[in-house]
């Protein structure tokens, strides 16, 4: 069966200072894997997607992520942190051949100035 | 293009009451999920809809219905609503195809008091 772990149920960091979200997948074959933001009482927007194209993944708002086979992981990364990125940050996987998406727990970055 | 749209925003409803919701998706987009958020489980799927047939469907209770009509419009009934129904019920549309990224409406708070 198809799961993600979020390794950090909350990061913070400095504005203007690299951000690394970090998740790991487990799944029987080549995964769909997606970044979902959510801000405070808003729905979900979707940061980026991983289907078995390029490993180096470039999303929405500056954010990126690789996708490693042999770690199984696939980590979020964004350069340089701005206030307006602090939300919770979801790793997802799409479950084998199916729309049902499998949502990790979840991590929070707070963003100081 | 007009993003997913869910009605109404907030609820609050008595337990033992039942509840509809409505979730119009985007234009084109075939497949309708729903899910339930809330503090103690995350995001958790329901069950989706692809064509007016039910496609998948997660470990709720029977309680928990939906449907679809043919413009791909879905409604989600919970019905004899019981307090830990209390949550933030996200939808979620798509092409419905395999490794599709899902677009999100701003979901329906429903309280159940």
């Amino acid at each position: 069966a198809q799961s993600v772990t979020q390794l950090d149920s909350h990061v913070s960091v400095s504005e203007g200072t690299p951000v690394l979200l970090r998740c790991n997948y487990s799944s029987s074959y080549s995964p769909s894997l997606f970044w979902y933001v959510q801000h405070p009482n808003k729905g979900l927007q979707l940061l980026l997607k991983y289907t078995s194209a390029a490993t180096l993944v470039k999303g929405i708002n500056g954010f990126e992520a690789e996708f490693k086979k042999s770690e199984t992981s696939f980590h979020l990364t964004k350069p340089s942190a701005h206030m307006s990125d602090a939300a919770e940050y979801f790793c997802v996987v799409s479950d084998g051949g199916t729309d049902k998406l499998i949502f990790g727990t979840g991590t929070r970055l707070q963003v100081f100035p | 293009k007009a993003g997913v749209t869910q009605t109404p925003r907030y609820l609050i409803k008595t337990r033992g009451q039942q509840v509809t919701l409505s979730c119009s998706p985007i234009s084109g987009h075939r497949s309708v999920s729903w899910y339930q958020q809330t503090p103690g489980q995350g995001l958790q799927f329901l069950f989706e809809y692809f064509s007016e047939t039910q496609r998948n469907k997660g470990n709720f209770p029977g309680r928990f219905s939906g449907r679809q009509f043919s413009n791909s419009r879905s409604e989600m009934n919970v019905s004899t609503l019981e307090l830990g129904d209390s949550a933030l019920y996200l939808c979620a549309s798509s092409l419905g195809r395999q490794g599709t990224e899902a677009f999100f409406g701003q979901g329906t708070r429903l309280t159940v008091v």
